[in-house]
């Protein structure tokens, strides 16, 4: 167990609609990532929030966006949904300082049908 | 264009034998290269990682060796266990941070009793 909780583990939702997923980081963490694992694909990292604020964007999309809250969960916000965000989604959670590695979550698996 | 290649998508081993699985980077800023383990409906888990300073970093059965000049990196796992049958991440970053990483697609490892 990484101490990192994702919510819901999976999700189904139909094309045009919007989700939310949820990342509780491990106690003490400040930093959180949000990474989108496709089909046959690495791991591609989308955002870091840290202590509430945005820190870095990766290969996010438009559609999507997050944000972390002052009790450092972060939510990933999916909107009007196609086929190709089908993927899992990973959050991770680290400490401050250089050379540390990120823990990850057990991901939530979204499908959109 | 991917930063981060894992050649290799498969690796069958006999247990007690050892394990390499290879990493190539193109992006020479990398500085710091990390190792990840999956399972299947888990998320990934650290396992070792090196500095750009280091050639070499030894935990237990796993090592991990830096070939800057050949932007090439190797896990080794010595000896192989039959629990050792995961995907394996490569993973680098720029300016030791400790999330926004760069992961390879990864190599599924097969140790065979």
């Amino acid at each position: 167990d990484s101490g990192v909780t994702q919510t819901p583990k999976h999700l189904i939702t139909a094309t045009g609609q919007r989700v939310t997923l949820r990342c509780s980081p491990r106690s003490g963490d400040l930093s959180v990532y949000w990474y989108q694992q496709s089909l046959d694909q690495g791991l591609q990292f989308l955002i870091q929030y840290y202590n509430g604020e945005e820190r870095a964007k990766g290969n996010i999309l438009e559609r999507f966006s997050a944000q972390q809250f002052p009790d450092l969960h972060s939510e990933l916000n999916l909107s009007s949904l196609e086929l190709g965000d089908s993927a899992l989604y990973f959050c991770a959670s680290s400490v401050v300082g250089r050379n540390t590695e990120a823990f990850f979550g057990q991901g939530t698996r979204l499908t959109v049908v | 264009d991917q930063q981060v290649k894992q050649n290799s998508p498969s690796l069958s081993v006999q247990e007690g034998r050892i394990s390499i699985l290879n990493c190539d980077y193109t992006n020479s800023m990398f500085d710091y290269f990390l190792w990840y383990k999956k399972y299947p409906a888990e998320g990934p888990t650290f396992l070792i990682s090196i500095s750009s300073i280091k050639d070499k970093n030894e935990d237990g059965r796993f090592t991990v060796f830096l070939n800057k000049s050949a932007k090439h990196l190797s896990l080794h796992i010595v000896p192989s266990q039959p629990g050792d049958s995961a995907v394996y991440f490569c993973a680098a970053s720029v300016g030791g941070s400790q999330g926004n990483l760069i992961f390879g697609k990864g190599t599924k490892l097969s140790v065979k009793p």
